[in-house]
């Protein structure tokens, strides 16, 4: 059974830089997508971005400039930085193993995404 | 289209049927998830694809799609099924995913 277990400093200053990681425990790392999710006190979930088992990634147009998601196949972790936090950051960090699938066939196909492990969460305060 | 949009809140007798919504138009092009998250745990996945569950969620949950609206359907509500329920998808770009608003069920 896969698990992902997630660590990283929880307290920070604003300015600093939020830099989180997480281990893939029980299962391939290629063929999924990696990400990383964030909820604020109270609100719901925003994603942030995600990188495949090639390096390949994608970023939440809102977060772009700041962030960045990295990956070491050989010890199975992918890692999130986030630079020049502020209060605004402040949230329950997961981090998830996403899948595609599809149906039909060449142009007709149909495909869809999910998260279907989840780290247990990391929270993060940015704090002067 | 990078909008998926849920009703806030949605209420449900204990044992009767509910239905939670997602509108959006990248829906058009991917089919969604759905999430359950009950306070202070991770969200868990229920249901992906056309209406595929995995593992260990039981069969009283169950999705749809109609054009740009997804459904998750809990039929014969359970006390435990209180919780948020969030639905997800790639926006009309297929680079980015977004997520629903989330919607808070209440058993009554």
């Amino acid at each position: 059974q896969v698990q992902l277990q997630q660590w990283g400093a929880g307290l920070l200053k604003p300015s600093e830089t939020l830099s989180l990681t997480c281990a893939v425990y029980g299962g391939s790392f290629n063929g999924y997508y990696w990400s990383w999710i964030r909820q604020s006190p109270g609100k719901g979930l925003e994603w942030i971005g995600e990188i495949d088992h090639s390096g390949s990634t994608n970023y939440n147009p809102s977060l772009k400039s700041r962030v960045t998601i990295s990956i070491d196949t050989s010890k199975k972790q992918f890692s999130l930085k986030l630079t020049s936090v502020t209060a605004a950051d402040t949230a329950v960090y997961y981090c998830a193993r996403g899948g595609r699938g599809f149906y039909g066939s060449g142009s007709s196909s149909i495909y869809y995404y999910y998260m279907d492990v989840w780290g247990k969460g990391t929270t993060v305060t940015v704090s002067s | 289209s990078s909008e998926l949009t849920q009703d806030p809140a949605v209420s449900v007798a204990l044992g009767q049927t509910v239905r939670i919504t997602c509108q959006g138009d990248s829906l058009r092009s991917y089919y969604g998830s759905w999430y359950q998250q009950k306070p202070g745990q991770a969200p868990k996945l229920l249901i992906y694809g056309k209406n595929d569950r995995p593992s260990g969620i039981p069969d009283r949950f169950s999705g749809s799609l109609s054009g740009n609206t997804a459904s998750l359907t809990i039929t014969g509500t359970q006390a435990e099924d209180e919780a948020d329920y969030y639905c997800n998808s790639r926006d009309s770009s297929g680079y980015h995913l977004i997520f629903g608003g989330g919607t808070a069920l209440t058993v009554l």
